[in-house]
């Protein structure tokens, strides 16, 4: 069964510094992995997305995640923090049947001044 | 371009009451989902249409009820509310099925509260 971990409940840094949030999935083939950024009450907003093309991939706001099958990864990163960057992330995987995805626990992101 | 608009934005219950979230789209997506947000558990999926006049449950379906009588709008129906539908809840949609872009659209959100 397709399912994502995410590894980091919450995270605090600097702004201005890299940011780094872990996704570990379960496939048992190479999924397409997607990461949802969600701001203070709004709804989800999709970041990026991995369709087995490229395995790096850019999205909005400055955000990237690299495709790593070998470790079975997908991680977010940023190289500078803006306080804008302050919400809560989701790690999301297509599951193996029908129209539906599993999302992951989220990751917390907090960004000091 | 409203997007994906819902309504209320929140409401507290008493148990045993019933009430409906109401949800329109304005991108003339077929596929519209509802969700429920809990704290740490990410979303789970509760219905989800593709189309006008079909529907069909998702992972946590019981105690609510969906219909999708236009493209715009898919309303769910919170029959005898219990404590453990205190949630935030998420209508979406999409243009195509989202296992296969990921592209959902979201709604703010309407924050229900069973007590």
């Amino acid at each position: 069964a397709q399912s994502v971990t995410q590894l980091d409940s919450h995270v605090s840094v600097s702004e201005g510094t890299p940011v780094l949030l872990r996704c570990n999935y379960s496939s048992s083939y190479s999924p397409s992995l997607f990461w949802y950024v969600q701001h203070p009450n709004k709804g989800l907003q999709l970041l990026l997305k991995y369709t087995s093309a490229a395995t790096l991939v850019k999205g909005i706001n400055g955000f990237e995640a690299e495709f790593k099958k070998s470790e079975t990864s997908f991680h977010l990163t940023k190289p500078s923090a803006h306080m804008s960057d302050a919400a809560e992330y989701f790690c999301v995987v297509p599951k193996a049947a029908g129209n539906k995805l599993t999302f992951g626990g989220g990751t917390r992101v907090l960004v000091k001044p | 371009n409203a997007g994906v608009t819902q309504t209320p934005k929140f409401r507290i219950l008493k148990i045993g009451q019933s009430m409906t979230l109401q949800c329109a789209q304005d991108m003339n997506h077929n596929y519209m989902y509802w969700y429920r947000q809990d704290p740490g558990m990410g979303l789970k999926l509760i219905y989800y249409s593709v189309g006008a006049g079909i529907t069909d449950k998702g992972e946590v379906p019981n105690g609510y009820n969906v219909s999708r009588s236009t493209t715009e709008d898919f309303p769910l129906r919170l029959e005898l509310a219990a404590p453990s539908q205190t949630s935030v809840y998420f209508c979406a949609s999409s243009r195509t099925r989202q296992d296969l872009t990921g592209e959902l659209f979201f709604g703010e959100g309407s924050r229900l509260t069973v007590l």
